[in-house]
């Protein structure tokens, strides 16, 4: 398995409260990945970095922020959190200098906006 | 705008047989499809792709076939086991161009159901 963990695994929060969410990597891989799952949606791309301090907005990044920092990790925030915010969220990584197109996905976080 | 249509929504067939999941894609930019697998309480991981050069590729019981006139692609698991009850999500990528990044964008899902 790539070496990706998320952090916390899972959460339950209040309505307004501040979140954030962390994907750590052990593989260097350049690129890293935050999407939401839904039932009935899919996989939905928040946002994406394809470097350290370079981010970029997905399909679906209202309420969300993201910083990368160092290559390891990468963060997602929710500034404020609201019910519509509940979902399970997976970060994953890829890197193209590996010859592969893959993106290896973590163990997710469940997150419960109450 | 959904760029990747998936259907069916869920699919039961029996031991033995062939499942077979459609996606279609809107954006001709397009050249990477994967399929990735996805179990319970785990995140999804990458079971074959195909790149639009090809109409076919074959992995064990894992086939692709990509129709790239018709801008659709399917996923056929033969000879289907009860170990292969998951979710199956296809999806496009750009990833010719570079600039995409290698964003994927992906199908809403197939939940597959192999009965014994």
């Amino acid at each position: 398995d790539a070496g990706i963990t998320q952090s916390p695994r899972h959460k339950v929060t209040e309505t307004g409260t501040p979140v954030t969410l962390r994907c750590h990597q052990t593989e260097n891989h350049r690129y890293m990945y935050w999407y939401r799952q839904d039932p009935g949606h899919g996989l939905r791309l928040i946002h994406y970095s394809y470097g350290v301090k370079d981010t970029d907005k997905g399909e679906v990044s209202d309420g969300y922020s993201v910083s990368r920092s160092k290559t390891e990790d990468f963060l997602l925030t929710l500034e404020s959190a609201t019910s519509s915010q509940t979902s399970v969220y997976f970060c994953a990584i890829s890197d193209r200098g590996q010859g592969s197109y893959e993106q290896y996905f973590g163990p997710g976080t469940r997150l419960t906006v109450t | 705008q959904q760029q990747v249509k998936q259907s069916p929504q869920s699919l039961i067939v029996q031991k033995g047989g062939i499942s077979i999941i459609n996606c279609a894609y809107e954006n001709t930019a397009f050249d990477y499809f994967p399929w990735y697998q996805q179990f319970p309480g785990k995140g999804p991981a990458l079971l074959i792709a195909i790149r639009p050069d090809v109409s076919e590729k074959k992995e064990g019981r894992f086939t692709i076939s990509f129709n790239k006139s018709a801008k659709q692609f399917s996923l056929h698991i033969m000879d289907s086991q009860p170990g292969d009850s998951a979710t199956y999500f296809c999806a496009a990528s750009m990833i010719g161009s570079g600039g995409s990044n290698y964003k994927l964008t992906f199908g809403k899902g197939t939940l597959l159901t192999v009965n014994p």
